[in-house]
C-alpha cells in the first residue's frame, strides 16, 4: 500500500536556526506530494507541492524536492522564526486530482526565541 | 473569498449518541472530502463526494455516513457514537481543472465522546 513515513518529534530550535524535516514515501506508482502545515487550533494549509519527480516546491521560505531515487520529500528551511511553531504534515496522493491523501503522522516543530 | 467553513467548531456527545457535522466549501468547488484526525491513528481520510456522489470511501464501520447537497455543502453523520470516535474531523474542498490536486481545509469540529 501506500504509506508517509515522517522523522518523529518533538523538533526544538532556536530562531534563525536550519530546519529539516525528513519524509519518504511508498507508492504504488507516481505521486504528487505536499507538505502541509497546522497552527494550534486551526485546520491544516498547504505549504507546498510537487508532481513529478525533480520538482521543487516552494513557499514563505520553505522548500522540498521530490526526490524518486531516494522516494524523499524533505522539507528544509534556512531560518526558522518563531511563528513557524507548528505541526507539519507530509502526504500523497497518487491521482491525479487528490481525491484521497495519505499523510504522514506529522512533526510538531517549537522555534523558541 | 471564504474558506472552508465547518459546524460545530467544538461538540460533546455521549456514547450511544449521534452526531451530525456540517461543511461548506469554498464557493465554487464541488468536491468535498473527510479527514478524521487522532493522536492514535493521525489523518485518516473518511470519505469524497463530489456532485451529490460518494466518489471514495476509506476503511471506517458503517457508523461513518456523509452526504452532498446540490449546493455542493457536505454533511458527515457518525452513529451510536463509541469513546474512540473522539477526534478533529476536517473537511476539505477543491475544485475542478487546473489546480485540482490542491485540498483546502476547514478548521474542523472537534468531538468528544464522553
Amino acid at each position: 500500500g501506500n504509506s508517509v513515513t515522517q522523522m518523529e518529534g518533538p523538533v526544538t530550535l532556536s530562531e534563525e536556526a536550519f530546519l529539516t524535516i525528513n519524509c519518504t514515501y511508498t507508492a504504488t506508482g507516481y505521486p504528487s506530494l505536499f507538505w502541509y502545515v497546522q497552527y494550534p487550533g486551526e485546520g491544516l494549509q498547504l505549504l507546498l507541492k510537487a508532481t513529478k519527480a525533480d520538482d521543487k516546491g516552494s513557499n514563505k521560505g520553505f522548500e522540498a524536492t521530490y526526490r524518486k531515487e531516494t522516494t524523499s520529500f524533505h522539507l528544509e528551511k534556512g531560518s526558522v522564526q518563531v511563528s513557524d511553531s507548528a505541526v507539519y504534515f507530509c502526504a500523497l496522493t497518487l491521482s491525479g486530482s487528490a481525491r484521497q491523501l495519505t499523510f504522514g503522522s506529522g512533526t510538531q516543530l517549537t522555534v523558541l526565541p | 473569498k471564504a474558506g472552508v467553513t465547518q459546524t460545530p467548531r467544538y461538540l460533546i456527545k455521549t456514547r450511544g449518541q449521534q452526531v451530525t457535522l456540517s461543511c461548506s466549501p469554498i464557493s465554487g468547488h464541488r468536491s468535498v472530502s473527510w479527514y478524521q484526525q487522532t493522536p492514535g491513528q493521525g489523518l485518516q481520510f473518511l470519505f469524497e463526494y463530489f456532485s451529490e456522489t460518494q466518489r471514495n470511501k476509506g476503511n471506517f464501520p458503517g457508523r461513518f455516513s456523509g452526504r452532498q447537497f446540490s449546493n455542493s455543502r457536505s454533511e458527515m453523520n457518525v452513529s451510536t457514537l463509541e469513546l474512540g470516535d473522539s477526534a478533529l474531523y476536517l473537511c476539505a474542498s477543491r475544485r475542478q481543472g487546473s489546480g485540482a490536486n490542491v485540498l483546502t481545509f476547514g478548521a474542523g469540529s472537534r468531538l468528544t465522546v464522553l
